[in-house]
């Protein structure tokens, strides 16, 4: 099976600064991979779909690349909203599995 | 809009079965995949299966084959997820939410149902 590792656990961040969370694939997943982020008490939101594509109504300071193995969520300049849990989740074989999350946290 | 409400709270004791729902609305139901996702207390997300609503196909993650069973009810719209031979573990927070057939990513999700398993 598949297995999506994140880095790192815990990203600690002032409101501001630019956040780089990775997501590796243990096998190549094309451009099937998305993120989503959590806060508590919440069901996930989905940020951006097939590697690279803003969900709607997801703000331009979130994007995300790669492809294969290895992708990367974005955040441009993090705001006070954006401290939460980010995973990220593969599409592959008719199996959808996530990683372990990133937690977003104030410095 | 769309919606998917999810049933309430359940206390089950180990060794019994529950069964939860998702009601849909405001999209086509037949168009859309719906997934299952469970958190347990203060950890990650984990994938379980995936429901066509029309029936076919229907997969479920290795880690409840044999334990787990998705429906569907096109007359409502709704989704049901059955999950057989309670433990402790499998108390979690569940989730459905709404795939995108040939895309990644679940972009509607319901409010989530607690499952508590105690004795």
């Amino acid at each position: 099976d598949i297995v999506l590792t994140q880095s790192p656990v815990t990203l600690s961040l002032s409101p501001g600064e630019r956040a780089t969370l990775s997501c590796r694939a243990s096998q190549s997943v094309g451009s099937d991979l998305a993120w989503y982020q959590q806060s508590p008490g919440q069901p996930p939101r989905l940020l951006i779909y097939d590697a690279s594509n803003r969900a709607t109504g997801i703000p331009a300071r979130f994007s995300g690349s790669g492809s294969g193995t290895d992708f990367t969520l974005t955040i441009s300049s993090v705001e006070p909203e954006d401290f939460a849990i980010y995973y990220c989740q593969a599409r592959m074989k008719w199996l959808w599995p996530f990683g372990q999350g990133t937690k977003v946290e104030f410095k | 809009q769309v919606q998917l409400l999810q049933s309430g709270t359940e206390v089950k004791k180990p060794g019994a079965s529950v069964k939860l729902s998702c009601r849909t609305s405001g999209f086509t139901f037949s168009a859309y995949y719906v997934h299952w996702v469970r958190q347990a207390p203060g950890q990650g997300l984990e994938w379980m299966g995936i429901i066509n609503p029309t029936g076919v196909p229907t997969n479920y993650a290795q880690n409840f084959q044999g334990r787990v069973v998705m429906t569907s009810d096109t007359s409502t719209n709704t989704v049901y997820l059955e999950l057989n031979s309670l433990r402790s573990e499998d108390s979690a927070t569940y989730f459905c939410a709404r795939g995108v057939p040939l895309t990644s990513g679940f972009d509607y999700w319901g409010q989530g149902t607690l499952v508590t398993v105690s004795s």
